[in-house]
């Protein structure tokens, strides 16, 4: 059953601009992970952020997590066409199980 | 290598045929999973296998047979499927499954079409 929601469902942006997306789930989680899948593929991991972490950095990503809200939010600095996917966050629960939320496909114009 | 590989890329099969998903991974990942995902939508998970056992079967209904014959490989076996059941079958590996900073290895995923 899916975790949570995730918003927009939907976001196009140009090349160069930052590009926000936000999770919400509803359980007590170990950590949360952020998934890229390109159109009918594989997914990609790209980043996880721990329980007690707040903030976290990769490249251009960057993740924050806000436990008492219970979200996260993902933001992709200086997008790429390259960029443009499904980003999917995913949390692990207490039996290691990941659960994906909704989505948000990107799509980058250039 | 930090591959993971699905055959068949594409499987088109009738209600009443019995076919074969394969999955293999080599990166020495004691976990092992099966997830369905319909068009644009979520990936769900449908089984795990943990050391070759499985430990987690989400309520899939027979039709589907996992099966782990060794560490590397996972198969999902089907039969008499249904329509619905047409959708993009991912396997994903991870190092234990049972870590809580265990990261998923996806591979590129069946896309299966039941007539």
């Amino acid at each position: 059953s899916q975790q949570g929601e995730e918003d927009p469902q939907a976001l196009s942006i140009q090349e160069g601009e930052n590009a926000t997306m936000n999770c919400s789930y509803k359980t007590s989680i170990n950590n949360l992970q952020w998934y890229r899948q390109n159109s009918g593929r594989g997914l990609v991991h790209l980043i996880l952020i721990r329980s007690n972490e707040r903030e976290k950095h990769s490249g251009r990503l960057r993740v924050t997590l806000d436990t008492s809200k219970k979200s996260s939010s993902l933001l992709i600095t200086a997008s790429r066409a390259a960029d443009t996917a499904s980003y999917f966050c995913a949390t692990m629960d207490s039996s290691y199980k990941l659960i994906f939320g909704s989505g948000t496909r990107l799509l980058v114009r250039p | 290598d930090t591959e993971v590989t699905q055959t068949p890329k594409h499987l088109v099969m009738g209600m009443t045929n019995k076919k074969s998903l394969k999955c293999e991974q080599h990166m020495g990942h004691r976990a092992m999973y099966w997830y369905k995902q319909k068009a644009k939508k979520p990936p769900e998970l449908m089984f795990v296998y943990s050391y070759e056992k499985l430990s987690i079967n989400e309520s899939v209904p027979s039709r589907f047979s996992p099966e782990c014959p060794n560490s590397s490989l996972l198969n999902l076996h089907l039969h008499a499927l249904q329509p619905e059941d047409s959708a993009l079958y991912l396997c994903a590996s991870s190092q234990d499954g049972g870590m809580s900073t265990d990261t998923q290895y996806f591979g590129p995923g069946t896309r299966l079409t039941v007539l």
